[in-house]
Protein backbone atom coordinates (compact mmCIF):
# COMPACT_ATOMS: atom_id res chain seq x y z
CA UNK A 1 0.00 0.00 0.00
CA UNK A 2 1.36 3.16 -1.11
CA UNK A 3 1.87 5.56 1.30
CA UNK A 4 1.05 9.44 1.03
CA UNK A 5 2.97 10.48 -2.11
CA UNK A 6 4.60 13.95 -2.78
CA UNK A 7 6.38 15.92 -6.03
CA UNK A 8 8.67 16.90 -7.12
CA UNK A 9 11.09 16.10 -4.06
CA UNK A 10 12.54 19.51 -4.66
CA UNK A 11 12.47 22.56 -6.45
CA UNK A 12 14.33 25.59 -6.94
CA UNK A 13 12.59 29.01 -8.27
CA UNK A 14 13.36 32.75 -8.46
CA UNK A 15 11.33 35.27 -6.89
CA UNK A 16 7.93 35.92 -9.01
CA UNK A 17 7.62 32.86 -10.34
CA UNK A 18 4.67 30.64 -10.28
CA UNK A 19 5.34 26.85 -8.52
CA UNK A 20 2.79 24.06 -8.45
CA UNK A 21 3.64 20.80 -5.96
CA UNK A 22 1.45 17.70 -6.31
CA UNK A 23 0.43 15.18 -3.73
CA UNK A 24 -1.62 11.85 -3.90
CA UNK A 25 -3.14 10.44 -0.72
CA UNK A 26 -2.89 7.42 0.89
CA UNK A 27 -5.29 4.87 -0.64
CA UNK A 28 -8.87 4.97 0.93
CA UNK A 29 -8.13 9.12 2.00
CA UNK A 30 -10.24 11.38 1.06
CA UNK A 31 -9.30 14.72 2.53
CA UNK A 32 -5.80 16.73 1.92
CA UNK A 33 -3.88 18.76 3.95
CA UNK A 34 -1.16 21.55 2.89
CA UNK A 35 1.46 22.41 5.74
CA UNK A 36 4.46 24.73 5.37
CA UNK A 37 7.67 24.17 7.23
CA UNK A 38 9.71 27.48 7.74
CA UNK A 39 13.37 26.60 8.94
CA UNK A 40 13.38 26.54 12.59
CA UNK A 41 9.28 26.43 12.83
CA UNK A 42 7.11 24.01 13.05
CA UNK A 43 4.75 22.97 10.35
CA UNK A 44 2.01 25.63 9.37
CA UNK A 45 -1.62 24.70 8.19
CA UNK A 46 -1.80 25.79 4.79
CA UNK A 47 -5.38 24.66 3.92
CA UNK A 48 -7.65 21.27 3.67
CA UNK A 49 -9.53 20.31 0.72
CA UNK A 50 -11.93 17.88 0.90
CA UNK A 51 -15.28 17.06 -1.78
CA UNK A 52 -12.88 18.81 -4.21
CA UNK A 53 -13.42 22.07 -1.70
CA UNK A 54 -11.78 23.81 0.24
CA UNK A 55 -13.01 23.42 3.48
CA UNK A 56 -10.39 24.94 5.95
CA UNK A 57 -7.66 27.68 5.55
CA UNK A 58 -4.72 28.70 7.83
CA UNK A 59 -3.29 32.17 7.28
CA UNK A 60 -1.55 32.07 4.24
CA UNK A 61 -2.17 35.13 1.64
CA UNK A 62 -4.19 34.54 -1.58
CA UNK A 63 -1.36 33.59 -3.24
CA UNK A 64 -1.13 30.55 -2.13
CA UNK A 65 -4.50 28.00 -3.70
CA UNK A 66 -5.07 24.75 -4.32
CA UNK A 67 -6.80 22.23 -5.99
CA UNK A 68 -8.39 18.92 -5.32
CA UNK A 69 -8.63 16.19 -8.06
CA UNK A 70 -11.91 13.69 -8.18
CA UNK A 71 -9.31 10.59 -7.35
CA UNK A 72 -8.42 12.93 -4.72
CA UNK A 73 -4.80 13.96 -5.10
CA UNK A 74 -4.12 17.11 -4.68
CA UNK A 75 -2.26 20.58 -5.76
CA UNK A 76 -0.53 23.38 -4.06
CA UNK A 77 -0.03 26.33 -6.09
CA UNK A 78 1.59 29.51 -4.75
CA UNK A 79 2.22 32.67 -7.20
CA UNK A 80 4.55 35.61 -7.33
CA UNK A 81 6.94 33.41 -4.98
CA UNK A 82 8.39 35.50 -2.43
CA UNK A 83 12.27 34.44 -1.00
CA UNK A 84 10.26 33.79 2.54
CA UNK A 85 8.51 31.07 0.29
CA UNK A 86 11.71 28.77 0.61
CA UNK A 87 10.53 25.70 2.53
CA UNK A 88 9.24 22.39 2.92
CA UNK A 89 6.06 21.71 1.52
CA UNK A 90 4.24 18.73 3.32
CA UNK A 91 1.03 17.41 2.10
CA UNK A 92 -1.07 14.83 4.92
CA UNK A 93 -3.90 12.96 4.26
CA UNK A 94 -6.79 11.23 6.47
CA UNK A 95 -10.07 9.47 6.12
CA UNK A 96 -12.61 11.25 8.06
CA UNK A 97 -13.88 9.11 11.29
CA UNK A 98 -13.86 11.64 13.99
CA UNK A 99 -15.86 13.08 16.51
CA UNK A 100 -19.35 14.51 15.00
CA UNK A 101 -17.44 14.45 11.78
CA UNK A 102 -15.65 17.32 12.63
CA UNK A 103 -12.48 15.34 12.14
CA UNK A 104 -10.43 16.60 14.99
CA UNK A 105 -9.27 12.86 15.90
CA UNK A 106 -8.64 12.25 12.57
CA UNK A 107 -4.63 10.46 12.35
CA UNK A 108 -2.88 12.56 9.29
CA UNK A 109 -0.30 10.37 7.09
CA UNK A 110 2.15 12.71 5.79
CA UNK A 111 4.19 12.75 2.78
CA UNK A 112 7.81 13.23 2.51
CA UNK A 113 7.59 16.93 1.93
CA UNK A 114 9.07 18.80 -1.48
CA UNK A 115 11.51 21.00 -0.49
CA UNK A 116 11.12 24.63 -2.30
CA UNK A 117 13.68 26.99 -2.57
CA UNK A 118 13.43 30.33 -3.77
CA UNK A 119 16.23 32.37 -5.47
CA UNK B 1 -3.65 31.14 16.05
CA UNK B 2 -2.87 29.23 18.78
CA UNK B 3 0.28 29.46 21.10
CA UNK B 4 1.92 25.78 21.51
CA UNK B 5 4.81 25.61 22.57
CA UNK B 6 7.59 22.40 23.64
CA UNK B 7 10.21 22.15 25.82
CA UNK B 8 13.05 21.22 26.06
CA UNK B 9 13.82 22.70 21.87
CA UNK B 10 16.60 20.00 21.82
CA UNK B 11 17.86 16.59 24.30
CA UNK B 12 20.50 14.78 24.20
CA UNK B 13 20.15 11.90 26.77
CA UNK B 14 22.26 8.67 26.68
CA UNK B 15 21.18 5.02 25.67
CA UNK B 16 19.08 3.30 28.15
CA UNK B 17 17.73 6.86 29.58
CA UNK B 18 14.36 7.52 30.09
CA UNK B 19 12.99 10.91 29.38
CA UNK B 20 10.18 13.29 28.86
CA UNK B 21 9.11 16.85 27.43
CA UNK B 22 6.27 19.30 27.72
CA UNK B 23 3.96 20.31 25.34
CA UNK B 24 2.16 23.78 26.61
CA UNK B 25 -1.19 25.19 24.72
CA UNK B 26 -3.75 27.18 25.32
CA UNK B 27 -6.79 24.99 27.47
CA UNK B 28 -9.55 27.13 25.85
CA UNK B 29 -11.73 25.35 23.11
CA UNK B 30 -9.90 22.51 23.02
CA UNK B 31 -10.60 19.83 20.55
CA UNK B 32 -7.77 17.10 20.63
CA UNK B 33 -3.98 17.20 20.80
CA UNK B 34 -1.93 15.16 18.42
CA UNK B 35 1.73 13.75 18.66
CA UNK B 36 3.78 12.81 16.11
CA UNK B 37 7.41 11.62 15.49
CA UNK B 38 9.54 12.74 12.98
CA UNK B 39 12.85 11.34 12.01
CA UNK B 40 15.01 13.30 9.65
CA UNK B 41 14.91 12.26 6.14
CA UNK B 42 11.10 10.77 6.60
CA UNK B 43 7.71 11.61 7.15
CA UNK B 44 6.17 13.11 10.58
CA UNK B 45 4.51 9.56 11.84
CA UNK B 46 1.33 10.04 14.28
CA UNK B 47 1.73 8.46 17.67
CA UNK B 48 -0.93 9.25 19.76
CA UNK B 49 -4.35 11.65 19.39
CA UNK B 50 -5.72 12.32 22.85
CA UNK B 51 -8.84 14.31 23.71
CA UNK B 52 -9.91 14.04 27.19
CA UNK B 53 -8.16 15.02 30.45
CA UNK B 54 -6.64 12.98 32.06
CA UNK B 55 -6.01 10.76 28.79
CA UNK B 56 -2.95 8.15 28.50
CA UNK B 57 -2.05 6.82 26.28
CA UNK B 58 0.90 4.05 25.56
CA UNK B 59 2.79 2.67 22.37
CA UNK B 60 5.54 0.66 23.57
CA UNK B 61 8.56 2.51 25.64
CA UNK B 62 6.80 5.49 24.42
CA UNK B 63 3.58 7.02 26.53
CA UNK B 64 1.68 10.60 27.20
CA UNK B 65 -0.65 12.25 29.78
CA UNK B 66 -2.87 14.84 28.94
CA UNK B 67 -3.96 18.22 31.43
CA UNK B 68 -6.55 19.85 29.10
CA UNK B 69 -7.24 22.18 32.25
CA UNK B 70 -4.27 23.77 32.41
CA UNK B 71 -3.39 22.73 29.20
CA UNK B 72 -0.61 20.73 28.64
CA UNK B 73 0.33 17.41 27.50
CA UNK B 74 3.95 15.17 28.51
CA UNK B 75 5.45 12.41 26.26
CA UNK B 76 7.26 10.09 28.27
CA UNK B 77 10.22 7.68 26.71
CA UNK B 78 11.34 4.78 28.39
CA UNK B 79 14.84 3.68 28.23
CA UNK B 80 15.92 5.78 25.19
CA UNK B 81 17.67 3.74 22.17
CA UNK B 82 19.26 5.28 19.45
CA UNK B 83 16.11 5.09 17.00
CA UNK B 84 14.11 7.32 19.04
CA UNK B 85 16.13 10.02 17.92
CA UNK B 86 13.95 12.21 16.34
CA UNK B 87 12.21 15.66 16.61
CA UNK B 88 8.52 15.02 18.62
CA UNK B 89 6.38 17.54 17.53
CA UNK B 90 2.72 17.85 19.30
CA UNK B 91 -0.22 19.46 17.88
CA UNK B 92 -3.05 20.51 19.27
CA UNK B 93 -6.55 21.31 17.42
CA UNK B 94 -9.21 24.47 18.68
CA UNK B 95 -11.35 23.79 16.25
CA UNK B 96 -12.70 21.02 13.96
CA UNK B 97 -11.72 19.95 10.32
CA UNK B 98 -7.53 19.73 11.54
CA UNK B 99 -6.93 22.79 11.54
CA UNK B 100 -3.62 21.94 13.43
CA UNK B 101 -0.86 24.44 15.04
CA UNK B 102 2.04 22.58 15.40
CA UNK B 103 4.68 23.39 18.16
CA UNK B 104 8.18 23.84 17.07
CA UNK B 105 8.87 20.41 18.18
CA UNK B 106 12.06 18.45 20.72
CA UNK B 107 14.86 17.38 19.21
CA UNK B 108 15.73 14.17 20.82
CA UNK B 109 19.12 12.50 20.21
CA UNK B 110 20.09 9.37 22.09
CA UNK B 111 23.63 8.77 21.86
CA UNK B 112 24.55 5.62 22.19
Amino acid sequence: DAGVTQSPTHLIKTRGQQVTLRCSPKSGHDTVSWYQQALGQGPQFIFQYYEEEERQRGNFPDRFSGHQFPNYSSELNVNALLLGDSALYLCASSSPTGLAGMGSTDTQYFGPGTRLTVL
Amino acid sequence: ILNVEQSPQSLHVQEGDSTNFTCSFPSSNFYALHWYRWETAKSPEALFVMTLNGDEKKKGRISATLNTKEGYSYLYIKGSQPEDSATYLCAPLSGGYQKVTFGTGTKLQVIP
